[in-house]
């Protein structure tokens, strides 16, 4: 089945600056790639997602970026503030008819005012 | 638009107790649901999910148990809960072809 690794776990950034945040997974033929924020004692919400066929997804401060050859895709958040702090999954969805997303094991981003 | 419910939000239960977690959906038809497990600090376990009335699938073997007695309804189970079970129970449900999926806002378990 597929397998998704995170990294950093955890992350200390200034506030203002970027803060990236990787993932690869392991089944090539997965074609879809979510981005979660949990903020502390809160559900995870989806921030932004990515589909096989795009390279890079952009939304203000935050933008993904996927590689299929190295099967890997990167969390950018620029300008980064104190509520971006939060834990951030990226998750993968395989392809055939039974699909369930496959989660990371989360990175902790801490913002220092 | 569609929306996810889930309930109680919080509960404490002593070990032996039963434990039952209920979440609905609205604005939608045929989902698929889960329900996910989360421990302090830790990541996002898949506990079960469901494709249609009925039909449960078990990720994790464990004293915790699924039904799903109508299209949008999600019942999470066990007849006696462990100090291990304690934790943060979360339901969520996606569109059938889509991978976009949608959580609850939480039920946090304390078992003492």
């Amino acid at each position: 089945g597929e397998n998704v690794e995170q990294h950093p776990s955890t992350l200390s950034v200034q506030e203002g600056d970027s803060a990236v945040i990787k993932c690869t997974y392991s089944d090539s033929a997965s074609n879809y790639f979510p981005w979660y924020k949990q903020e502390l004692g809160k559900r995870p919400q989806l921030i932004i997602d990515i589909r096989s066929n795009v390279g890079e997804k952009k939304d203000q401060r935050i933008a993904v970026t996927l590689n299929k050859t190295a099967k890997h895709f990167s969390l950018h958040i620029t300008e980064t503030q104190p509520e971006d702090s939060a834990v951030y999954f990226c998750a993968a969805l395989p392809s055939g008819s039974a699909r369930q997303l496959t989660f990371g094991s989360g990175t902790q981003l801490t913002v220092l005012p | 638009s569609q929306t996810i419910h889930q309930w109680p939000a919080t509960l404490v239960q002593p070990v032996g107790s039963p434990l039952s977690l209920e979440c609905t959906v609205e604005g939608t038809s045929n989902p698929n649901l889960y329900w996910y497990r989360q421990a302090a600090g830790r990541g996002l376990q898949l506990l079960f999910y469901s494709v249609g009335i009925g039909q449960i699938s078990s990720e994790v073997p464990q004293n915790l148990s699924a039904s799903r007695p109508q299209d949008r309804q999600f019942i999470l189970s066990s007849k006696k809960l462990l100090l291990s079970d304690s934790g943060f129970y979360l339901c969520a449900w996606s569109s059938r072809g889509s991978g976009e999926l949608f959580f609850g806002e939480g039920s946090r378990l304390t078992v003492l």
